[in-house]
């Protein structure tokens, strides 16, 4: 199975900040990962697929970048909304396998 | 636009199964796949497997094989994940979720982009 670790796995930050959290692939995934947001007692929300496309009606602070191994979700000016674990996933090879998340709590 | 709505929180007792679904509203049924997800009291996100209803057959994670059984009823446009010999670890709240514009689970470039509400199991005696 592939392996996706994230770091970190958690960070404080204020509202405006720039937030990067990177997601590292035990092996080349080409770019095929994709970047989710999850609230307490909610299902998951796709952000970013092939690691670089924004989906459809979220918002163009959040970005993601990166092909192979190494991948990072940028928010470009932190919101009150974003607060939120994130997670990433590979969907290069079955199982398709999620990183442990990073929590974005409010500093 | 899909939805997916999934049936009601379950309470098991170690050894036995459950059965939950994931009924799909608007858009063609047989069009995307579906997977399902868990997820652990304070706990990351787990794959479990998936179904694509075209191809008919369904893709398991090695972890689960032999325990899961991922089914779908196109008539009535629902997926059905059931799991059995429930022991503790098993709940979860357990999600479904769709992986459009689908052709092979290995190389897919798109995110699950529509989620079930989540179904939570959990496993008592």
């Amino acid at each position: 199975d592939i392996q996706m670790t994230q770091s970190p796995s958690s960070l404080s930050a204020s509202v405006g900040d720039r937030v990067t959290i990177t997601c590292r692939a035990s092996q080349s995934i080409s770019r095929y990962l994709n970047w989710y947001q999850q609230k307490p007692g909610k299902a998951p929300k796709v952000l970013i697929y092939a690691a670089s496309s924004l989906q459809s009606g979220v918002p163009s602070r959040f970005s993601g970048s990166g092909s192979g191994t190494d991948f990072t979700l940028t928010i470009s000016s932190l919101q009150p909304e974003d607060f939120a674990t994130y997670y990433c996933q590979q969907s290069y090879s079955t199982p398709w396998t999620f990183g442990q998340g990073t929590k974005v709590e409010i500093k | 636009q899909v939805q997916l709505v999934q049936s009601g929180a379950e309470v098991k007792k170690p050894g036995s199964s459950v059965k939950v679904s994931c009924k799909a509203s608007g858009g063609t049924f047989s069009s995307y796949a579906i997977s399902w997800v868990r997820q652990a009291p304070g706990q990351g996100l787990e794959w479990m497997g998936g179904i694509f209803p075209i191809f008919g057959t369904a893709n398991y994670a090695q972890k689960f094989q032999g325990r899961v059984t991922i089914t779908t009823d196109e008539s009535t446009s629902t997926a059905y994940m059931e799991l059995s010999s429930l022991r503790s670890e098993d709940a979860a709240v357990y999600y479904c979720a769709r992986a459009p514009s689908f052709s092979s689970w290995d190389y897919y470039y798109n995110g699950m982009d529509v989620w079930g509400q989540g179904t939570t199991v959990t496993v008592s005696s």
